[in-house]
């Protein structure tokens, strides 16, 4: 089957830095997505990882590794307004995007 | 540009009532998905387009009908609601369906069923 496998809940404090991780199996593998969710919100799109290694855009970096089926979010420096789910989304052999329950960052001051 | 547009953002209905949701986007994008969102689960597939007047069951198609008539719009019906069909249901778009399609969400629709 395929599975998508994240912490449920994350509780980090402003100004530090926060590592989400998640692990996948999923028939094929055509890149791994982490959107950003606040409460009642659409999805937005954050990062996109196709080869092994570390993609860094601003505060936020993720990282992969497909030998492992595995990769993570880290935030640094982080800030109020990144109170949010983070999901973890897979491409699949036929394309489509199979999806992690979310992990819900509590930030606190 | 709107981006994705969905309607209504909330909605009320009895069981077995029936209505539309209604998606909209103005980028062009060949791809169209509807998705349903429940509390402790990832976001699940419900059907998709690959372009004009194509669809596809996704996930968890049934219950659901879809209709792509016009390239920039999608529509979800529902013929026969059941409590069960109580979620938030996200419309999204892409370019395309390969490598890097990276999909863009409409504000989502607030469903129960009573």
């Amino acid at each position: 089957g395929q599975n998508i496998d994240q912490p449920t809940e994350m509780t980090a404090t402003e100004g530090a830095i926060v590592q989400i991780n998640c692990t996948y199996q999923t028939s094929g593998f055509n890149g791994l997505f982490w959107y950003q969710q606040h409460a009642g919100e659409a999805p937005t799109f954050l990062s996109y990882n196709v080869l092994d290694g570390l993609e860094e855009k601003g505060r936020f970096s993720s990282f992969l590794s497909r030998s492992k089926g595995y990769s993570y979010l880290l935030l640094k420096e982080l800030q109020m307004k990144d109170s949010a789910s983070y999901l973890c989304a897979v491409g699949d052999s036929n394309y489509q995007l199979i999806w992690g329950a979310g992990t819900k960052l509590i930030i606190k001051p | 540009n709107a981006g994705v547009t969905q309607t209504p953002k909330f909605r009320v209905l009895k069981t077995g009532q029936s209505m539309t949701l209604l998606c909209a986007q103005d980028m062009n994008h060949e791809y169209m998905y509807w998705y349903r969102q429940d509390p402790g689960m990832g976001l699940r597939l419900i059907h998709y387009s690959v372009g004009e007047g194509t669809t596809a069951k996704g996930e968890v198609p049934d219950g659901y009908n879809v209709s792509r008539l016009k390239k920039q719009n999608f529509l979800l019906g529902l013929e026969s609601a059941a409590p069960s069909q109580t979620s938030v249901y996200f419309c999204a778009s892409s370019r395309s369906g390969e490598v890097y399609n990276e999909q863009f969400f409409g504000p989502g629709t607030r469903l129960t069923v009573l």
